[in-house]
C-alpha cells in the first residue's frame, strides 16, 4: 500500500516562498504510469487542485498558478516537491499530496499552511 | 476548462435512507469521472473510479452511475460514517462537494 506524508513549514510570510515536500513509501516515484499531485484546501472551501509531475518529470500546472509554482521528483529520496513563489494570504490552506494511475488512489494526512506576517 | 457542478449543496437523511448525489460537466467527460469522500477532518479519500468502478475497501452500499456529462452517486443505506463531503473529479476540476448530513 502506498503511503504519503507532507512536510514543510506551518507558517509563511507573504512575499516568501512556501516550499513542501511529499515522502512516498511502499511505491517508487519513478515506476510509470503514476502521477504525482498537489491539491489545496482553503478553510471551509473546496478542493483545488494545483498540478501534478509525472513518473518522467513532466508537471502540469493549474494556469491560475503559472509563473509562481514549480514542481520536482527526487528520486533518491523517494519523494516530490512544491515551490510557490510571492505567497500571499490567498495561499493559505491545507496542502494534500495525492497519487495514482490516473485517479488519485493515495493521499497524505494533509498540512496546514498559513500565509502570515 | 471543464466545469463540474453539483448538486444538492446540502443534503440531510436519516439512517438507512438512500442518498443521491449528482455531478453534471460542461462538456462530455465520457466516463473518465472520480467520486472522493471527506470525512470531517480528515484528507479525501477516492471513492469511484470511471464512474462506477468501486475503489478498493470502499463498501457496496456505494455504487456510480452515468457518462457523457451526467452522474449518479448513489449510497443505497445510509450509515452513520458517511456523514462527509462529497467531491466528483475529472483530471484538473473538482466539483464544489455535496455536504451529507444525518439526521
Amino acid at each position: 500500500q502506498v503511503q504519503l506524508q507532507e512536510s514543510g513549514p506551518g507558517l509563511v510570510k507573504p512575499s516568501e516562498t512556501l516550499s513542501l515536500t511529499c515522502a512516498v513509501s511502499g511505491g517508487s516515484v519513478s515506476s510509470g504510469p503514476y502521477s504525482w499531485s498537489w491539491i489545496r484546501q482553503p478553510p471551509g472551501k473546496a478542493l483545488e487542485w494545483i498540478g501534478f509531475i509525472y513518473s518522467s518529470g513532466t508537471t502540469n500546472i493549474n494556469p491560475s498558478l503559472r509563473g509562481r509554482l514549480s514542481m520536482s521528483l527526487d528520486t533518491s529520496e523517494n519523494q516530490f516537491s512544491l515551490h510557490l513563489t510571492s505567497v500571499t494570504a490567498a495561499d493559505t490552506a491545507v496542502y494534500y499530496c495525492a497519487g495514482g494511475n490516473y485517479y488519485l488512489h493515495f493521499w497524505g494526512q494533509g498540512t496546514l499552511v498559513t500565509v502570515s506576517s | 476548462e471543464i466545469v463540474l457542478t453539483q448538486s444538492p449543496a446540502t443534503l440531510s437523511l436519516s439512517p438507512g435512507e438512500r442518498a443521491t448525489l449528482s455531478c453534471r460537466a460542461s462538456q462530455s467527460v465520457s466516463r473518465y469521472l472520480a467520486w472522493l469522500q471527506q470525512r470531517p477532518g480528515q484528507a479525501p479519500r477516492l471513492l469511484m473510479s470511471d464512474a462506477s468502478n468501486r475503489a478498493t475497501g470502499i463498501p457496496a452500499r456505494f455504487s456510480g452511475s452515468g457518462s457523457g456529462t451526467d452522474f449518479t452517486l448513489t449510497i443505497s443505506s445510509l450509515e452513520p460514517e458517511d456523514v462527509a463531503v462529497y467531491y466528483c473529479q475529472h483530471l484538473n476540476t473538482f466539483g464544489q462537494g455535496t455536504k451529507l448530513e444525518i439526521k
